[in-house]
């Protein structure tokens, strides 16, 4: 299985709902990483778990909080967001054997699009 | 990072080859080339990627200038399924493992 799954493939909230995106991947893999990705844009990391430890949060609001229940599980936690963070909210997994400059090869997930009214 | 520059978009008629450039003139002696592609409404997919050598995949070849300063991605022989937009990444070393995308080379492979 070389998949990533995120769930769902569509949010719309408003500015005062919590809501929750969820990734798996069962490939064995011990990174993963949550991009933001803008309409006409290139995607922009926000965060990435390294064993199940956050190890890079790219000065991401707080109204944004990841967590990494296990090695398969990724989540994050969405609470008073505004119209601008709407966007592709896309997760990746990869082996996590990086060393040096060579990093390894990231598995993507297909996103959940998200709008916020 | 060192910085990666792409035109902006390119086109192809399909069954020829597409040859993407990417230049990366402060890349450093010991910092590698990736290159992956996001089809439309979907995630990034890994394609390949080299440090000197030119190299090759079931999907495309890289060819990577003597003095690395730039690089050339093929698709030996493109299909509509490649319209896509390209991105060329020379990542941070330091063991960080971030991927920081540039803006791309949008291709669109014509019949």
């Amino acid at each position: 299985d070389t998949e990533v799954t995120q769930t769902p493939k569509h949010l719309v909230m408003g500015m005062t709902n919590k809501k929750s995106l969820k990734c798996e991947q069962h490939m064995g893999h011990r990174a993963m990483y949550w991009y933001k990705q803008k309409a006409k844009k290139p995607p922009e990391l926000m965060f990435v778990y390294s064993y199940e430890k956050l190890s890079i949060n790219e000065s991401v609001p707080s109204r944004f909080s990841p967590e990494c229940p296990n090695s398969s599980l990724l989540n994050l936690h969405l609470h008073a967001l505004q119209p601008e963070d709407s966007a592709l909210y896309l997760c990746a997994s990869s082996q996590g054997s990086w060393s040096g400059p060579r990093v390894d090869e990231q598995f993507f997930g297909p996103g959940t699009r998200l709008t916020v009214l | 990072d060192a910085k990666t520059t792409q035109p902006t978009s390119m086109d192809c008629a399909e069954g020829r080859a597409a040859n993407l450039p990417c230049n990366h003139s402060t890349i450093s002696g010991n910092e590698y080339v990736y290159w992956y592609r996001q089809i439309h409404s979907q995630g990034p997919q890994y394609i390949i990627h080299g440090l000197k050598n030119n190299e090759t995949n079931e999907m495309a070849s890289l060819i990577i200038t003597e003095d690395r300063k730039s690089s050339t991605l093929i698709l030996p022989h493109a299909t509509l399924r490649d319209t896509a937009v390209y991105y060329c990444i020379v990542p941070i070393s330091g063991g960080y493992n971030k991927l920081i995308f540039g803006a791309g080379t949008r291709l669109a492979v014509h019949p």
